[in-house]
């Protein structure tokens, strides 16, 4: 079965810090551009981070650079997001996703909720 | 960045009958390789959502064939042919053309 499991979410304070996982199985993991999408309670989905196959890429929207650092583990099928100096406007499920060369996500995880907040 | 807007906010539609959701770009989706790079979303509540619709019209695979996408340049289209219980919840368009990736707002399909 193909699968990715996102862990690692949680509550922290702001300032904190949290390394999420995505532990990929069912495929060949470093054949495929991986992505980080969050979604904030009650909105619509915002694109976080992206990294190439073999992770010397990455990419980033604006309200993360410098805060958040994708990498990954194709040792491990294992992606990782590491976010630093948390903020509440952070708070949100964050879900990888796998985009195998369409520049499309066709699968996600059931995601992690990250909470911060004092 | 380019800004993805989505229409309607919110569509009650009836059974068996068709719906259609229009996504515009704020500039064009046209990468440099010719391809464009848009895709439908489709989340039910409490779900990660599920692609359904990619490089503008090609469909998931497994995905029913009431489901198609059109469009180019700056305004696309999702339409439904005949809309059943299962596909309401929140649709998105994304973009992939141009990093950072963003997403419309999304469009709410609930049954009359």
């Amino acid at each position: 079965e193909v699968l990715l499991m996102e862990s690692g979410g949680g509550l922290v304070q702001p300032g904190g810090s949290l390394r999420l996982s995505c532990a990929a199985s069912g495929f060949t993991f470093s054949r495929d551009a991986m992505s980080w999408v969050r979604q904030a309670p009650g909105k619509g989905l915002e694109w976080v981070s992206a990294i190439s196959i073999s992770g010397d890429a990455t990419y980033y929207t604006d309200s993360v650079k410098g805060r958040f650092t994708i990498s990954r583990d194709n040792f491990k099928n294992t992606l990782y997001l590491q976010m630093n100096s948390l903020r509440a406007e952070d708070t949100a499920v964050y879900y990888c996703a796998r985009e195998p060369g369409t520049s499309a996500f066709d699968m996600w995880g059931q995601g992690t909720k990250v909470t911060v907040s004092s | 960045d380019i800004v993805m807007t989505q229409t309607p906010l919110s569509s009650p539609v009836t059974l068996g009958q068709p719906a259609s959701i229009s996504c515009r770009s704020s500039q064009s989706l046209v990468h440099s390789n010719g391809n464009t790079y848009l895709s439908w979303l489709h989340q039910r509540p409490g779900q990660p959502p599920r692609l359904l619709i990619y490089k503008t019209s090609d469909r998931l695979s497994g995905v029913p064939d009431r489901f198609s996408g059109s469009g180019a340049g700056t305004d696309f289209t999702l339409k439904i042919s005949r809309v059943e219980a299962e596909d309401v919840g929140v649709y998105y368009c994304m973009q992939a053309t141009q990093f950072p990736l963003t997403f419309g707002g999304g469009t709410k399909v609930e049954i009359k």
